[in-house]
Formats: C-alpha cells, sequence, structure tokens
C-alpha cells in the first residue's frame, strides 16, 4: 500500500552518463513534485506537474528533464550527469496544486556520480 | 535574506522535556506552513501543518503561528529519544511550491 514509490532506490554511475528516476504514486493525487537534497540537506523544489501539465520549473539546469505521462506518473531524466548532481532526489505528491494541500514524499532516490 | 531560516542546533532536550522548534520567513504573503520529521536516510513525514494565526494541537506536537511576526514555531511535549531528528520547517507559495529551511536537528537525550 505504498503512497508515493520511486525507483531505484540508489543509482551509481559514471560522469556524462544519461539517468532516469521514476516516481509513482496511487493516492489519486492531481499533483506532483520533483525535489533535490543536496549533501547540506538542504532541500529545493525542482518541477511541478499539476494534471500532467508543468507549473513549476525552478532554475535547474536544462539536463533535467521531466516528464509525466499520466497524473500518478512522474520520471525525471537527467542527461550528461555531473559530480555536482550528486544529491538524493525526492518525489512527492498533493491532492491539488493549491497553497492549502499537504505534501507526501517519497523515499528518495540517492545518486551518486563518479 | 533567505527566505525561511531555522537555527541548524543541534537542539538537546532530556527525555521528558518540552523541545521548542523555531521557523521565521520572509514572504508576508505566506498563507500555509509545515512542519516535516526527516529522520536520517528517509524522507520527509508531514507532522503538521498550520494555516491561521494561533495555536495547532495534535497529541505531543503543537504548532503556532504568528503571521505578523513572520514566525511559526513547533512545540515537542513529553519528548522522547524517537523524536531525535531533523525538523524541516516549510512555507508555501505559488502553486504549491514549498519553501524549506535548512532544518534543525533535535536530540533527545535518555
Amino acid at each position: 500500500d505504498t503512497a508515493v514509490s520511486q525507483t531505484p532506490k540508489y543509482l551509481v554511475t559514471q560522469m556524462g552518463n544519461d539517468k532516469s528516476i521514476k516516481c509513482e504514486q496511487n493516492l489519486g493525487h492531481d499533483t506532483m513534485y520533483w525535489y533535490k537534497q543536496d549533501s547540506k540537506k538542504f532541500l529545493k523544489i525542482m518541477f511541478s506537474y499539476n494534471n500532467k501539465e508543468l507549473i513549476i520549473n525552478e532554475t535547474v539546469p536544462n539536463r533535467f528533464s521531466p516528464k509525466s505521462p499520466d497524473k500518478a506518473h512522474l520520471n525525471l531524466h537527467i542527461n550528461s550527469l555531473e559530480l555536482g548532481d550528486s544529491a538524493v532526489y525526492f518525489c512527492a505528491s498533493s491532492q491539488a496544486a493549491s497553497e492549502y494541500n499537504e505534501q507526501f514524499f517519497g523515499p528518495g532516490t540517492r545518486l551518486t556520480v563518479l | 535574506q533567505k527566505e525561511v531560516e531555522q537555527n541548524s542546533g543541534p537542539l538537546s532536550v532530556p527525555e521528558g522535556a518540552i523541545a521548542s522548534l523555531n521557523c521565521t520567513y520572509s514572504d508576508r504573503g505566506s498563507q500555509s506552513f509545515f512542519w516535516y520529521r526527516q529522520y536520517s536516510g528517509k524522507s520527509p513525514e508531514l507532522i503538521m501543518f498550520i494555516y491561521s494565526n494561533g495555536d495547532k494541537e495534535d497529541g505531543r506536537f503543537t504548532a503556532q503561528l504568528n503571521k505578523a511576526s513572520q514566525y511559526v514555531s513547533l512545540l515537542i511535549r513529553d519528548s522522547q529519544p524517537s523524536d531525535s531528528a531533523t525538523y524541516l520547517c516549510a512555507v508555501n507559495g505559488y502553486g504549491n511550491k514549498l519553501v524549506f529551511g535548512a532544518g534543525t536537528i533535535l536530540r533527545v537525550k535518555s
């Protein structure tokens, strides 16, 4: 009965590679998010989709491309990985995109770029 | 100026005491405020949210909001060693964009 799930949990790869992280939620929520938590544990939003439409696109390198095939899934593809991309990436979801909606986080994907 | 500020700690309290965690925010138009708990190596877990000025209680947790002072706090009564974690304050903005503080490390000593 996992609410927000992510795969893979760990990802170790070489600089310059391309990788994807997948996220799925079974809560029936309309809105999904990607957050990045760096080595100093600071959690920062990257993207948000509402009903498959991009609504938040923070200042993120265009090597990062989110895709939402349906409102239950939000994937993150990263091209030409760099050392600085090493972090934990969290997917989250909420009922809607308005301010009064709690966000629920997935377990995270720890990305290590060598 | 950081958008959401928290004292990084660590805040150490004895078991059974009240832990008080504080957060200030810069956007006066913010309407909703959240406290998440994050254990080491785990994902953030929502423990409280508050939208109106005043206090909101849920079990051992009380969230307090003062919009005039742009201040939100979390009180944990009867602190337990299992409460030891990082507590993240988050403030909501347009499109449900959560802006997080850097977190306060809480250590409850038995």
